[in-house]
């Protein structure tokens, strides 16, 4: 099946850095997910973007939809070691209920 | 609370010996589906639902069983488990709708010896 490409596959940061990940396909989505899993839980959804061009924020973090609509950014600003976890990406495409997802970024958060 | 339940949350098996594990949401969500999460590959899609009695093959099928005879339940079944079916799984739910987006459950832990 599909998946997304999806960089990079793991980062170590420094506490107070900035983050940034990214997916990318070969097909066009109408709706880019960003979902974070922490360690034993399921993944818990952080932002919906549903327009090309679209960037939108939720606390430290801020997504983007790309305008060709095959690919979508996730930046996390000034890193906390509670942002450790697993980050997935989504795409969903128009009129289905099929979603692609990304390999996963894994973040480590060094104190 | 609205939520995606599955249980068990770990469980140990044999080759050949059929399980099931359950999915429930309280949400009334139309739609429902179950992923399988292994290292490098992300979350595949097994089966999904779009509504009671209607169920549909995602991109791994092979091996695995569902059904949906209630719209809060959809328990995915492996009649004959092998190793290969060793992995996390999650089940997910959504209601109809353009907009809507997918919740998860906090996910089964499967070890096939």
């Amino acid at each position: 099946g599909q998946q997304l490409n999806q960089s990079p596959q793991s980062m170590f940061i420094q506490e107070g850095e900035d983050v940034s990940m990214n997916c990318t396909s070969s097909s066009i989505f109408n709706t880019w997910l960003w979902y974070k899993q922490d360690p034993g839980e399921g993944p818990v959804l952080l932002i919906a973007l549903y327009k090309a061009g679209e960037l939108t924020s939720n606390g430290r973090l801020t997504a983007q939809f790309g305008i060709t609509r095959k690919d979508s950014f996730l930046n996390i600003s000034a890193s906390i070691p509670s942002d450790v976890g697993i980050y997935f990406c989504a795409g969903q495409s128009g009129g289905t209920y099929k979603y692609i997802f990304g390999t996963g970024t894994r973040l480590k958060v060094l104190a | 609370e609205a939520q995606v339940t599955q249980n068990p949350r770990y469980l140990i098996t044999v080759t050949g010996k059929k399980l099931t594990v359950t999915c429930s949401q309280n949400m009334n969500h139309e739609y429902m589906s179950w992923y399988r999460q292994d290292p490098g590959l992300g979350l595949r899609q097994i089966y999904y639902s779009m509504n009671v009695e209607v169920t549909d093959k995602g991109d791994v099928p092979e091996g695995y069983k569902v059904s949906r005879k209630e719209k809060r339940n959809f328990p995915l079944i492996l009649e004959s488990p092998s190793p290969n079916q060793t992995s996390l799984y999650f089940c997910a739910s959504r209601p109809q709708g353009v907009d809507e987006k997918l919740f998860f459950g906090s996910g089964t832990q499967l070890s096939v010896l």
